[in-house]
């Protein structure tokens, strides 16, 4: 079983309109965290939060914003306002011990 | 704030030739990982590296691949022969700790190095 579930695989929207960014994790650990990641057309990963399993207060970075709620195993992540600069494809990932599992990514595209 | 640091940002090269990746680490982490990512799909695991030696590798590490920290600050992922299917990004990553989840044990990720096989 994948340990980390990104199940939508693209989406698109049109600049302004909201988006939510599904995950699901899967793992046998009490304690974790969570991270979601920007990959640009350029390629690199760029860090753009960390949760770990103990603190389940929902975060907001100006128009990001996270949903953490274990009882659901999910992390989704929100961006309000969307601009054309979001578009990249994000990355869910879970830390199990020393391992990072990636989820498959969700590709965005905002259009002007 | 200190950050991984991997060169070249792209490689090119024939089918067949060595290759060596390179990343300086941050300086006090003790803990070295490689990942790949193939173009469209999602981030996998190679290799961890700890005190000169691998601790774990994934099925995709096979012979071909190797690891080394030839000094104090470089971390080298080598191909000896490379293959068509390797054109990848690859990503280096390294943790002050391991085994288990602390603040201590998050992965820092470098930029990553886009190797072309030809």
């Amino acid at each position: 079983a994948q340990k980390v579930t990104q199940a939508q695989t693209e989406i698109s929207v049109v600049e302004k309109e909201d988006v939510t960014l599904d995950c699901v994790y899967e793992t046998r650990d009490t304690t974790y965290y969570l991270f979601w990641y920007k990959q640009p057309p350029s390629g690199e990963l760029v860090f753009l939060i960390r949760r770990n399993s103990f603190d389940e207060q929902n975060e907001i970075s100006g128009r990001y914003s996270w949903n953490f709620q274990k009882s659901t195993s999910s992390f989704n992540f929100t961006i309000t306002a969307s601009q054309v600069v979001d578009s990249a494809v994000y990355f869910c990932a879970l830390i199990d011990f020393n391992k990072f599992y990636f989820g498959s990514g969700t590709k965005l595209n905002v259009k002007p | 704030e200190p950050e991984v640091t991997q060169t070249p940002s792209h490689q090119v090269t024939q089918m067949g030739q060595e290759v060596i990746l390179r990343c300086v680490p941050i300086s006090n982490h003790l803990y070295f990982y490689w990942y790949r990512q193939i173009l469209g799909q999602k981030v996998e695991f190679l290799v961890s590296f700890y005190n000169n030696e691998i601790s774990e590798k994934s099925e995709i590490f096979d012979d071909q691949f190797s690891v080394e920290r030839p000094d104090g600050s470089n971390f080298t992922l080598k191909i000896r022969s490379t293959k068509l299917e390797d054109s990848a990004m690859y990503f280096c990553a390294s943790s002050q700790t391991s085994g288990g989840a602390s603040a201590k044990n998050i992965q820092y990720f470098g930029a990553g190095t886009r190797l072309s096989v030809l």
